[in-house]
């Protein structure tokens, strides 16, 4: 298994310019998840999916966009670049398919980072 | 407010020392509590806490959860500088399946 799988691992974008970033995971994990973390800082949630064609926002979700028409992606968008957007972005997957705690574990994608300039 | 908050921000240690991080949380819903460790990459999860006193162990590390205190921590003995890096806490919850993470511990171990 590949796990979870992140493209670009690195982006520089002008203001206003929008770009998506992509997730793809094959260990057909309803749960999929997108966290932004800043220098210094700990991870915020952005969007989170709990599978196929469901998605609700996470603690940080302005500015973004996501959609699930797959198991395996989840892609992230950004429409017009800012420069609060500079950060790097991890996705990450996690199996959860009843109340379990036990499935907790998330497993995260190396990661993209940006630059808004 | 859902909160998690990591003591201390930053540590510094030299080999073979033992070191204590912690975790504290404020939020409704617990269901988990999960400790990772950050390298230069993504986060590698380490353990998975659910129950009171019960301590996980994996080699020199040791966790364990106080739910009534509403805190855990994560023990390292006999630190490698292998182990620098940054430990990060994540609570997730009973409700919408979020989880919320603390801003991490940077260690740093020298020679």
């Amino acid at each position: 298994n590949a796990g979870v799988t992140q493209t670009p691992k690195f982006r520089i974008l002008k203001i206003g310019q929008s770009m998506t970033l992509q997730c793809t995971q094959d260990m057909n994990h309803n749960y999929m998840y997108w966290y932004r973390q800043d220098p210094g800082m700990g991870l915020k949630l952005i969007y989170y999916s709990v599978g196929a064609g469901i998605t609700d926002k996470g603690e940080v979700p302005n500015g973004y966009n996501v959609s699930r028409s797959t198991t395996e992606d989840f892609p992230l968008r950004l429409e017009l670049a800012a420069p609060s957007q500079t950060s790097v972005y991890f996705c990450a997957s996690s199996y959860y398919p009843i109340r379990a705690a036990s499935t907790d574990t998330q497993y995260f994608g190396p990661g993209t980072r940006l630059t808004v300039l | 407010e859902d909160k998690v908050v990591q003591s201390p921000l930053s540590l510094v240690v030299h080999e073979g020392d033992t070191v204590t991080l912690n975790c504290s949380y404020e939020v409704t819903n617990f269901r988990s509590l999960l400790w990772y460790k950050q390298e230069k990459k993504a986060p590698t999860f380490l353990f998975m806490l659910t129950s009171s006193g019960i301590e996980k162990k994996s080699g020199r590390l040791s966790s364990i959860l106080d739910k009534k205190e509403l805190f855990s921590i994560l023990n390292i003995t006999a630190t490698q500088t292998g182990d620098s890096a940054i430990y990060l806490c994540a609570v997730g919850l009973n409700t919408g399946n979020q989880f919320y993470f603390g801003t991490g511990t940077s260690l740093t171990v020298i020679p």
